[in-house]
Order: structure tokens, then sequence, then C-alpha cells
């Protein structure tokens, strides 16, 4: 069992330009969760994705956007950079639960750094 | 909506001795409460976690954590401390009918010294 795995390992961009985070959930797991974790602070949940709908989100602007692929692989999307953004980027995959709560398994991130 | 707040960013200890990591919470309704430790250059592990029952649980690696509903805490513990204890352990939280959106603390440091 592979895990959960998420792609570019690291990303280097500049301020304005958009970035496209790539993760696959752990084998049997249908639901895909992405946080962001900035240097020195606690992960923060931006979004959640089951049935390749987005079905909760946190405070983070429109310029954060996902999709789920019927494999139940996911992408975060970032538009118009800016550099606040750099930061870590985990994603965490689980079975759907609907409103109670199951495990979830988080991937080695993707570190974005943007200069 | 919830917040978590671990109260040290960092502690420092020597191997051996005992650690206690604090975190208290925020909420209006009930919450589950969870546990998970980041080693350098790596993603998050769940530690330990309390859902329901018994309010004092335990890791395999012989961490626990104590469920007070009163005080609204849920402090990190080990008797005994090992070299390899060294990471960040970040406190999380999720209220109960919300699924499964985790809000996490800021993180405490371990640092365990020889």
């Amino acid at each position: 069992d592979a895990g959960v795995t998420q792609s570019p390992t690291h990303l280097i961009k500049t301020r304005g330009q958009q970035v496209t985070l790539r993760c696959s959930p752990k084998s049997g797991h249908d639901t895909v969760s992405w946080y962001q974790q900035a240097l020195g602070q606690g992960p923060q949940f931006i979004f959640q994705y089951y049935e390749e709908e987005e079905r909760q989100r946190g405070n983070f602007p429109d310029r954060f956007s996902g999709h789920q692929f019927p494999n139940y692989s996911s992408e975060l999307n970032v538009n118009a950079l800016l550099l606040g953004d750099s930061a870590l980027y985990l994603c965490a995959s689980s079975l759907w639960t609907g409103t109670s709560i199951n495990e979830q398994f988080f991937g080695p991130g993707t570190r974005l750094t943007v200069l | 909506a919830q917040s978590v707040t671990q109260l040290d960013s960092q502690v420092p200890v020597f191997e051996e001795a005992p650690v206690e990591l604090r975190c208290n919470y925020s909420s209006s309704v009930s919450v589950y409460l969870f546990w998970y430790v980041q080693y350098p250059n790596q993603g998050l592990q769940l530690l330990l976690k309390y859902l329901s029952g018994s309010t004092l649980v335990e890791s395999i690696n012989g961490f626990e954590a104590e469920f007070n509903k009163s005080q609204t805490s849920f402090h990190l513990r080990k008797p005994s401390v090992h070299i390899s204890d060294t990471a960040e352990y970040f406190c999380a939280v999720s209220e109960a009918n919300a699924g499964n959106m985790l809000t996490f603390g800021g993180g405490t440091r371990l640092m365990v010294k020889p």
C-alpha cells in the first residue's frame, strides 16, 4: 500500500503565477482534504472533495480551487500567487463518513515557495 | 467555530525524563480530539485520538492523553522520552457532525536532549 502520495515535492513560482498540486489518496479511500501549513504554524483546512464535488471549505479565497477525478485523485490549484501562499501543502485522504469522523492519512506534502 | 491552543511552542527535555504537551480547545458543541506528530520534512502521522468512551487514550509508543471536558483540555504525556521522540506535535479538534474537517493548534516542538 503506497499510502497518500503528492507531487511535486518542491515547487518554486513567482508572484502572479498559477500552480497545480496533485494528490493520490491511500488505496480504498474516496475523500481528499487539502491543508495549508505555513512555516512555524499548524495546518489550516482549505477544502474537502468527495464524489468529485467540494463538500466543505475553510476560510480561503476563491484563488484556491480544486478538483477530484473519478479515480479519487485530486488537484489543488492556486491562481495569482502571493508571497503569503508560500507554505507546505498537505493532502489527507479518508473514507467518506458524511457528518461523522474517520481517520485521515496525510501525505508528505508539497513545499511551495513564491518569490 | 472551534479553536485550539497549544500553550508551549517549544519544550526542551532530557532523555528519559517525563514530558507533558498542553492543548486546550474551544467549541460550543461536542468534539473529537487528536494528536498528530510531524517529523522533519514529513507529513503528519496520527499519534492518538479521542472519539468517545474512556477519557484516557494511549498510543503504541508510550504516549497517552486525557480528555478533560470541564477544562476543555487534551494534554499529551509520556513518562520517559527518547531522542527519537524529537518532533513537532499538533493537537487537533473536529466538531461532532461536522465531518472530517480538522482545526489544528500551532504546534509544540519537542526537543529531547541526551
